[in-house]
């Protein structure tokens, strides 16, 4: 079935430095969305990415969706304590069913 | 206030046991999701449903069960059929296909 790969698994930084996290697919992609889940809490939505090459900012989260709609990649400027957590991608598959990605948990370092 | 309820927050399974958690959303969402999450690990989807009284099995359904029987309720039943059940399960829904994914705050189960 259709899979998406996300790395790092893991990423530590020092506070004040930047994260990407990217997301692969084997298959092209109709969408790809973000979900940024904190310790102990639950997957909240960040962003939908429909457009080939489309690149959206939500003030130091910049996401950007690949020419050929295979791959995704969300980065972070200049991090802050409060960005901890771990940022998943999800594709849909068919018209309801959703595939998330294996998820990359930041760290950041004050 | 709208939104997804799970309960209960923790839930504890004795062998051989069968567990049910609740799952209620008033947001007048059509799709319903249940994922499972194991500690460090993605979400991985059990069970869905696209409408009242139709479900579909996810890629992890074997030793669960669902029902739904009303638009707001989607309950999933972990039964004695499945070994592993400690893990963190989610409740998830969405109002139109390929939108956004709303979850509620997960119940943890526990095997003693």
């Amino acid at each position: 079935g259709q899979q998406v790969m996300q790395i790092p698994q893991y990423q530590h930084v020092q506070e004040g430095e930047d994260f990407t996290t990217y997301c692969n697919s084997s298959t092209t992609l109709s969408n790809i969305q973000w979900y940024k889940q904190r310790p102990g809490g639950h997957p909240v939505f960040l962003i939908q990415l429909v457009k080939s090459g489309e690149v959206k900012k939500q003030k130091r989260l910049t996401f950007q969706f690949g020419e050929a709609k295979k791959n995704s990649s969300l980065h972070i400027t200049a991090t802050q304590t409060t960005d901890v957590g771990t940022y998943f991608c999800a594709c849909t598959s068919g018209t309801y069913k959703y595939i998330f990605g294996t998820g990359t948990r930041l760290k950041v370092l004050a | 206030d709208g939104g997804i309820t799970q309960s209960p927050k923790y839930l504890f399974r004795k062998e051989g046991q069968n567990v049910t958690l609740s799952c209620e959303q008033n947001l007048n969402h059509d799709a319903m999701y249940w994922y499972r999450q194991d500690p460090g690990q993605g979400l991985r989807l059990i069970y869905y449903s696209q409408i009242v009284n139709d479900f579909q099995k996810g890629d992890i359904a074997e030793g669960y069960s669902v029902s739904r029987e009303k638009k707001e309720s989607f309950p999933l039943t972990v039964t004695s059929a499945q070994k592993n059940p400690t893990a963190f399960y989610l409740c998830a829904s969405t109002g139109h296909p390929q939108e956004t994914q709303y979850f509620g705050p997960g119940t943890r189960l526990l095997v003693l």
